[in-house]
């Protein structure tokens, strides 16, 4: 086990399009984050997850986002019909305690 | 509502001064606070908890409830002291949401 994956490191996709984003969590991580990161700024917590179940998820997450992890494993962040405002770093962590382990991120480039 | 606030963006210090990164936060509850560090090309990675107490490369940081502050210190920066620094707020436990500051970015002057 590596740590934290996700997959894939880089898209670029047009205005309007959907994009898929995924993340392995180290395999015995019981909870999951999402962030995102845009430059200048730190994570912005978007949703967690604890095992398969979602917790907690941003109130500043439009109805556009959506993330899934059916089988307390990897997760999925969806966003459908991508705006240029959804350009940023894309962010996964996992953690059994209260250290984060973090993945190397997914960079959404939106044209 | 969760907030931290580090007010600096960018903190240069010579090598062998001292550092101190400042953050400030805003939580209703017993709060759990992190520091964070990303090297460049890496991930981003906890560097210390307040409830450890620990010097973890020589960095320090005390929980100041009176003046809801975290500070990051260090007695003497060194070179690979230069990196990105977020403060992170937990709620008790740190099991729920974890929300960072904007971060201050550490440049250690040789």
């Amino acid at each position: 086990d590596t740590g934290v994956s996700q997959d894939p490191r880089h898209k670029i996709t047009k205005r309007g399009q959907n994009v898929t984003f995924r993340c392995d969590p180290i395999s015995e991580h019981n909870r999951l984050y999402w962030y995102r990161q845009t430059l200048g700024q730190g994570p912005e917590f978007l949703t967690y997850f604890q095992n398969e179940a979602q917790l907690e998820k941003s109130r500043l997450l439009s109805d556009r986002f959506s993330a899934e992890r059916p089988k307390g494993s990897f997760s999925t962040l969806e966003i459908q019909r991508t705006e240029q405002g959804d350009s940023a770093m894309y962010l996964c962590a996992s953690t059994l305690g209260y250290e984060q382990y973090f993945g190397p991120g997914t960079r959404l480039t939106v044209t | 509502a969760q907030r931290v606030t580090q007010p600096e963006k960018l903190l240069s210090v010579f090598k062998g001064a001292p550092v101190e990164l400042k953050c400030n936060y805003s939580y209703s509850g017993s709060p759990e606070l992190f520091w964070y560090v990303q090297y460049s090309r890496q991930r981003l990675q906890l560097l210390l908890r307040h409830i450890s107490r620990e010097s973890i490369k020589g960095f320090t940081a005390d929980l100041n409830k009176g003046e809801t502050s975290f500070h990051l210190k260090k007695p003497f920066a060194q070179e690979e002291d230069s990196a990105m620094y977020y403060c992170a707020l937990g709620g008790s436990g740190g099991y729920q949401k974890v929300t960072f500051g904007t971060g201050t970015k550490l440049q250690v002057i040789p």
